[in-house]
């Protein structure tokens, strides 16, 4: 079954320093995979999303994710914080178009 | 243009009574989808319609759910005899198609007390 497992349920970052949120995914096959991003009582707004067409993945808001198949990862990453990252982040897998989401990691950023 | 609808944005009902969840997708889009949002469960899929085909109703949790997509366009989600792990955030989602980026609703905050 195809699913994601987000390692850091909380990550904490200094605003200016780099951001990092791990995501690997389990399939039988090359999957979709998406970051997904929910701000405190806002919808759910797409990062980016990997479809197989490049490996590097470029987002809204300078955030961009790196699929790496041997490693069955799609960390998403960004240069700078910003206060206004802070947010819940979702790694996501579609299942012939069904969104497997997982558990979410809190980013907070620090001045 | 306009997003994806939700109405109500928040529902408080008693146990045991019957609940309609509505939402209303981006215009022109096929495919229409039901998730839930909840502390215990984070986001899990419930339901699926695509343009004229049978809905994938593989993620509702018992037969108290249903859901339905009239002239292809407004979907209603009913949740008969509510119990209080009902209690979530369900959202709507629309697509162009399947496989394309899904656009997500404010969401319904339905509490069961």
């Amino acid at each position: 079954a195809q699913s994601v497992t987000q390692l850091d349920s909380h990550v904490s970052v200094s605003e200016g320093t780099p951001v990092l949120l791990r995501c690997n995914y389990s399939s039988s096959y090359s999957p979709s995979l998406f970051w997904y991003v929910q701000h405190p009582n806002k919808g759910l707004q797409l990062l980016l999303k990997y479809t197989s067409a490049a490996t590097l993945v470029k987002g809204i808001n300078g955030f961009e994710a790196e699929f790496k198949k041997s490693e069955t990862s799609f960390h998403l990453t960004k240069p700078s914080a910003h206060m206004s990252d802070a947010a819940e982040y979702f790694c996501v897998v579609s299942v012939l178009g069904k969104l497997i989401f997982g558990q979410g990691t809190t980013l907070q950023v620090k001045p | 243009g306009a997003g994806v609808s939700q109405s109500p944005s928040n529902k408080v009902t008693e146990k045991g009574k019957d609940v309609e969840l509505r939402c209303d997708p981006i215009s022109g889009h096929t495919a229409l989808y039901w998730y839930r949002q909840s502390l215990g469960q984070g986001l899990e899929f419930l339901i699926y319609f695509q343009g004229n085909s049978a809905p994938d109703k593989s993620g509702l949790p018992s037969d108290r759910f249903s859901a339905e997509r009239t002239g292809g366009s407004v979907s209603t989600l009913t949740i008969q005899r509510t119990q209080q792990e009902d209690s979530a955030v369900y959202l709507c989602a629309s697509s162009p198609d399947r496989d394309y980026e899904q656009y997500f609703g404010p969401g319904t905050r339905l509490t069961v007390t």
